[in-house]
């Protein structure tokens, strides 16, 4: 039982470049979750999942998209990188309690 | 609008002693609290939680208080130990809010042996 697993966990891009975060989760959760954290900032929710096919907008959405096509995959996508995307990235996932369970972080430098 | 606050970014405490963490929230609508522990390089973990119809909660040498009339909450470890060295984050969630959490900026413990 693995839990939440990222990949990967870090990546250097240049500017405009584009790429995707893994997000995998063994518990048969409902809920998937992706967070970014920055110095001084805490945790901040970027979208989210409530079940497989379905995706909503969190506080900090803009510049990112996600899919849920499987009910254990929750895929973080970032177009066209900028450096203010430089930050650290959660995976979390929970099933019908509030308790979220989350990955080790993928770590992404933009440069 | 930071509706989760945690407004002391670090906390050093001598081993053996109680750790006090504060933390305080705005919005009416949270009715479940929850601590995370997170240690360099790993994801937060999960300590400890409380729903707003209780003012306490205890998990061995970690318990929960909250003070809903103030909107606040207090993480209280006692005795602390040197494991106890991490970030402590806050958080809060709202019924059918589909589970979202809204954290606290986190408060560093440093626990001096």
């Amino acid at each position: 039982n693995a839990g939440v697993t990222q990949t990967p966990k870090f990546r250097v891009l240049k500017t405009g470049q584009s790429m995707t975060l893994l997000c995998a989760q063994d518990m048969n959760h409902e809920y998937m979750y992706w967070y970014r954290q920055d110095p001084g900032m805490g945790l901040r929710l970027i979208h989210y999942s409530v079940g497989e096919g379905t995706t909503a907008k969190g506080e900090v959405p803009d510049g990112y998209n996600v899919s849920r096509l499987k009910k254990q995959n929750f895929l973080l996508g970032l177009e066209s990188a900028a450096p203010s995307q430089t930050s650290v990235y959660f995976c979390a996932s929970s099933s019908s309690g509030e308790t979220q369970y989350f990955g080790p972080g993928t770590r992404l430098l933009v440069l | 609008d930071q509706q989760v606050k945690q407004n002391s970014p670090s906390l050093s405490v001598q081993e053996g002693r109680i750790s006090i963490l504060n933390c305080d929230y705005t919005n009416s609508m949270f009715d479940y609290f929850l601590w995370y522990k997170k240690y360099p390089a790993e994801g937060p973990t999960f300590l400890i939680s409380i729903s707003s119809i209780k003012d306490k909660n205890e998990d061995g040498r970690f318990t929960v208080f909250l003070n809903k009339s103030a909107k606040h909450l207090s993480l209280h470890i006692v005795p602390s130990q040197p494991g106890d060295s991490a970030v402590y984050f806050c958080a809060a969630s709202a019924s059918f809010g589909n589970e979202k959490l809204t954290f606290g900026t986190g408060t560093r413990l440093t626990i001096i042996p």
